[in-house]
């Protein structure tokens, strides 16, 4: 298996552009994650989907993050206008349940300027 | 009080030391994950536990439910075992993964 696979790798943008992130999770799982990594506040859950549905995006810093996964083999996660302050490595991850093993992507590297 | 704490925070030691890395949670979870992260940032799963113990290659990792607590062990420890080493438990109330701060260790040769 290809494992979880996300791009861009690496994104620079500038200030109030749309920036859009792809994950592809494991064949088969049914949980996904979208996680933000700062050096200020480390890993954050932004939200998770079960079977496609947004279950808990508590974690989304403000309307201008949306998270879609339109079917089981395809999430997005947008951010528009996109600041300085979201500049981060955002991280997708599989599971097959919950509490089974995770899987993390590479990452995408975001960096607004 | 944070959920889940890790001990220590920063951890250095020469190479083939025996390694414990420490993590305890407040909340009733069904499973625990421990995480590495390199420097170059990518994460990888190490072990997920919801009861005793696991060992894979040099790593133990062993889980008390009732005390609630964790423990990552690296035996004859390698520099290129230096990372971030993460600790996370998935809630059983809510599926929410709830992680600790990281426990960063550095392995000299």
């Amino acid at each position: 298996d290809a494992g979880v696979i996300q791009s861009p790798r690496h994104e620079v943008t500038e200030m109030g552009q749309e920036v859009t992130l792809r994950c592809k999770p494991i064949s088969g799982h049914d949980y996904l994650f979208w996680y933000r990594q700062t050096m200020m506040r480390g890993l954050e859950l932004l939200i998770y989907f079960n079977n496609n549905v947004p279950i808990d995006d508590s974690g989304m810093p403000e309307d201008r993050f949306s998270a879609k996964m339109p079917n089981a083999s395809f999430s997005t996660l947008k951010i528009q206008p996109s600041e300085p302050r979201d500049s981060a490595v955002y991280f997708c991850a599989s599971s097959l349940d919950s509490g089974n093993t995770i899987y993390f992507g590479e990452g995408s590297w975001l960096t607004v300027v | 009080k944070n959920e889940v704490e890790q001990s220590p925070q920063n951890l250095t030691a020469q190479e083939g030391e025996f390694i414990t890395i420490n993590c305890s949670y407040s909340v009733g979870i069904s499973a625990l994950h421990w995480l590495q992260q390199h420097p170059g940032g990518g994460i990888v799963s190490l072990f997920m536990l919801s009861s005793g113990k696991k060992k894979h290659g040099r790593l133990i990792a062993t889980i008390n439910i009732q005390e609630k607590h964790s423990s990552l062990h690296i035996t004859a420890s390698h520099p290129r075992d230096s990372a971030v080493y993460i600790c996370a438990v998935f809630m059983d109330s809510n599926y929410q993964l709830i992680w600790g701060a990281g426990t960063k260790l550095i392995i000299k040769p």
